[in-house]
């Protein structure tokens, strides 16, 4: 089945730039009618949804991180990435990536999570 | 943006009770729904999609309910496996796509 693995540093400078990689195993990134997100959640907080790209290259991303966000695909890698530029601590958190389905009129949910990677943006 | 709010905030429970979680919408998000399970150190896990359909091997005593702005989770019987919290979320008006604040479920 289907597995995903976040990949990356842990510990970040503030106003350097965070990124990471989720390594889709199992499957074709390109296959189906999915779509492949990042999700952030601050110790001992709620989920707060990053953005999400499809296998054509199609973004969408939370406005209230739109200007520091950039979600890529390597589909030749079967890869998936995130940048976060400027990174400050309210950045620090354990982030998942997950891939989600929807065919209108159906929404078929995030079904595959990844394991989450803790990343600390700090000094 | 559409804020889900979840309510309770804890419920406190025993094995073999029912559970009745509450999602409401800030405007109607037809039946774009999702529950979450997340237990402490592990990934959240999708439990019902589209309000009201159990994700793959999710055992039957889950179930989800509602449309529009109002949405329900039930667990007919608590296993001691279900204490965790638990998450909606919406994919209708986005974006973003927004989660609820979440609702533990705590062994009483």
């Amino acid at each position: 089945q289907v597995q995903l693995q976040e990949s990356g540093p842990g510990l970040v400078k503030p106003s350097q730039t965070l990124s990471l990689t989720c390594t889709v195993s199992g499957g074709s990134i390109t296959s189906g009618t999915y779509y492949w997100s990042w999700i952030r959640q601050p110790a001992g907080k709620g989920l707060e949804w990053i953005g999400r790209i499809y296998s054509s290259g199609s973004t969408n991303y939370n406005p209230s991180l739109k200007s520091r966000v950039t979600i890529s695909v390597d589909t030749s890698r079967n890869q998936f990435s995130l940048t976060v530029r400027s990174a400050t601590a309210a950045d620090t958190a354990m982030y998942y990536c997950a891939r989600g389905s929807m065919v209108a009129p159906y929404y078929y949910g995030m079904d595959v999570w990844g394991q989450g990677t803790t990343v600390t943006v700090s000094s | 943006e559409i804020v889900l709010t979840q309510s309770p905030a804890t419920l406190s429970l025993s094995p073999g009770e029912r559970a009745t979680l509450s999602c409401r919408a800030s405007q109607s998000v037809s039946s774009y729904l999702a529950w979450y399970q997340q237990k402490p150190g592990q990934a959240p896990r999708l439990l019902i999609y589209d309000a009201s359909n159990r994700a793959t091997g999710i055992p039957a005593r889950f179930s989800g309910s509602g449309s529009g702005t109002d949405f329900t989770l039930t667990i007919s019987s608590l296993e001691p496996e279900d204490f965790a919290v638990y998450y909606c979320q919406q994919r209708s008006k986005w974006p973003p796509e927004t989660f609820g604040q979440g609702t533990k479920l705590e062994i009483k």
